[in-house]
């Protein structure tokens, strides 16, 4: 079964600097990845997504990720943190080599500091 | 509607009743998921819906819930006996793309069990 983990429930970054938002996963299969976004008092919201292809994905927001099979990584990044990117972040992953379900992480509260 | 809607956005009831949590996802989408949001529980997977096949009803917490689907579209989630630990935000998303499944949620039920 496939699983994603968030080690870190919370991260600080000041305004202005560049973000990272970790997260590992663990599929039988070819892993299809997500990262999604929740702002306070609305609903999730896709950012991006690595089915195949080029290992770097980028995304809404001036977001990207990088994949990293051999490290089962697919962080999230941005180079300039905004204060508005304040939100919490899950990332999610699916077996693409069966037509099953997407599970998700715990996410991460990333905090931006003006 | 142009997105995935979701009744009633906010439910309290007692420890004991049934309650029913509907989604409307958006048309034509052929996948259906709900999942459960609780404070410091990431989102929990709950039920899979796919076209016409099985659902996948792995992540139900227990007998007290169930889901069903009618004609590939509406969906309601059932809690029987209801619990003060099913205190949750529900979430439904639904998805078109089968080979990639990105997601489109809802605003999510809110139910309180007192």
């Amino acid at each position: 079964a496939q699983s994603v983990a968030q080690p870190e429930d919370q991260v600080n970054v000041a305004e202005g600097n560049p973000l990272t938002v970790k997260c590992t996963y663990s599929v039988s299969g070819n892993p299809y990845l997500f990262w999604y976004v929740q702002y306070p008092n609305r609903g999730l919201q896709f950012l991006l997504k690595y089915i195949t292809g080029d290992n770097l994905v980028k995304g809404s927001y001036g977001f990207e990720a990088e994949f990293n099979k051999s490290q089962t990584s697919f962080h999230l990044k941005k180079p300039s943190a905004l204060v508005s990117d304040s939100a919490l972040y899950f990332c999610a992953v699916r077996d693409g080599n069966r037509d099953d379900k997407i599970i998700f992480g715990k996410g991460t509260r990333l905090h931006i500091l003006p | 509607g142009a997105g995935v809607s979701q009744s009633p956005s906010n439910k309290v009831t007692e420890k004991g009743k049934d309650v029913e949590l509907r989604c409307d996802p958006i048309s034509g989408h052929t996948a259906l998921y709900w999942y459960r949001q609780s404070l410091g529980q990431g989102l929990e997977f709950l039920i899979y819906f796919q076209g016409n096949s099985a659902p996948d009803k792995s992540g139900l917490p227990s007998d007290r819930f169930s889901a069903e689907r009618t004609g590939g579209s509406v969906s309601t989630l059932t809690i029987q006996r209801t619990q003060q630990e099913d205190s949750a935000v529900y979430l439904c998303a639904s998805s078109g793309l089968r080979d990639t499944g990105e997601l489109f949620f809802g605003e999510g039920s809110r139910l309180t069990v007192l």
